[in-house]
């Protein structure tokens, strides 16, 4: 596989479920990022890492739990989430924090 | 205010149609521009990239930035049904790509 994939593309879970999201990274990159995706919202950026540590966190609810194991790899853990994390959450990548972001083709979730 | 406001659409034309898309913003401080393009069911993917005032051609595609009026277009020439995306704006005060600040998006259909 090339580039970067994402799964599930699609996850419903209810409010009570724990669920992870997966990225995963092939062109040995160094910096991963996530974002999140709402209708007729502008796309927001949720947590970025580099060098497998976190240096930003953008004010997101705790109930989103990012965990980056290896520069080609990222996770988002969710628990107890409302109907408003209802969104597409994208991943990327990039050389370094400075250099062109390559996304992933997202996990449309619905929390119900 | 949001910082970047681009034109909402949805934009139809026909095929070969120039398109003009657009975003305006506030912030003096960003000196970076980007256009994305981002496919049904897939990520964004970065189309155009341009530093401070001028214009950039690529292709069928021009992207032009007037800092003074703080605005930014992104003309495509003999639009295609392949063209038909929706189509984001992202600015940055600095090479930083994790901290650009995305437009809504606008999304363009080309009618064969």
């Amino acid at each position: 596989e090339t580039g970067v994939t994402q799964t599930p593309r699609h996850l419903v879970m209810g409010m009570t479920n724990k669920k992870s999201l997966k990225c995963e990274q092939h062109l040995g990159h160094n910096a991963m990022y996530w974002y999140k995706q709402s209708a007729k919202k502008p796309l927001e950026l949720m947590f970025v890492y580099s060098l497998e540590e976190r240096v930003e966190n953008n004010s997101v609810p705790s109930r989103f739990s990012p965990e980056c194991p290896n520069s080609s790899h990222l996770f988002l853990h969710l628990h107890t989430l409302q109907p408003e994390d209802s969104a597409l959450y994208l991943c990327a990548s990039s050389q370094d924090t400075t250099s062109e972001q390559y996304f992933g083709p997202g996990t449309r979730l619905t929390v119900t | 205010q949001k910082e970047v406001e681009q034109d909402p659409g949805p934009l139809s034309v026909p095929e070969g149609a120039i398109v003009s898309l657009n975003c305006t913003y506030s912030n003096s401080a960003f000196q970076y521009f980007m256009w994305y393009r981002q496919y049904s069911r897939k990520g964004p993917e970065l189309l155009m990239y341009t530093y401070s005032s001028g214009n950039k051609e690529d292709g069928r595609f021009t992207a032009q930035v007037d800092k003074s009026s703080k605005y930014i277009s992104l003309f495509i020439r003999d639009s295609q049904p392949s063209d038909s995306a929706t189509y984001l704006c992202a600015m940055s005060g600095n090479t930083n790509a994790g901290k650009s600040t995305f437009g809504d998006g606008t999304t363009l259909t080309v009618k064969p």
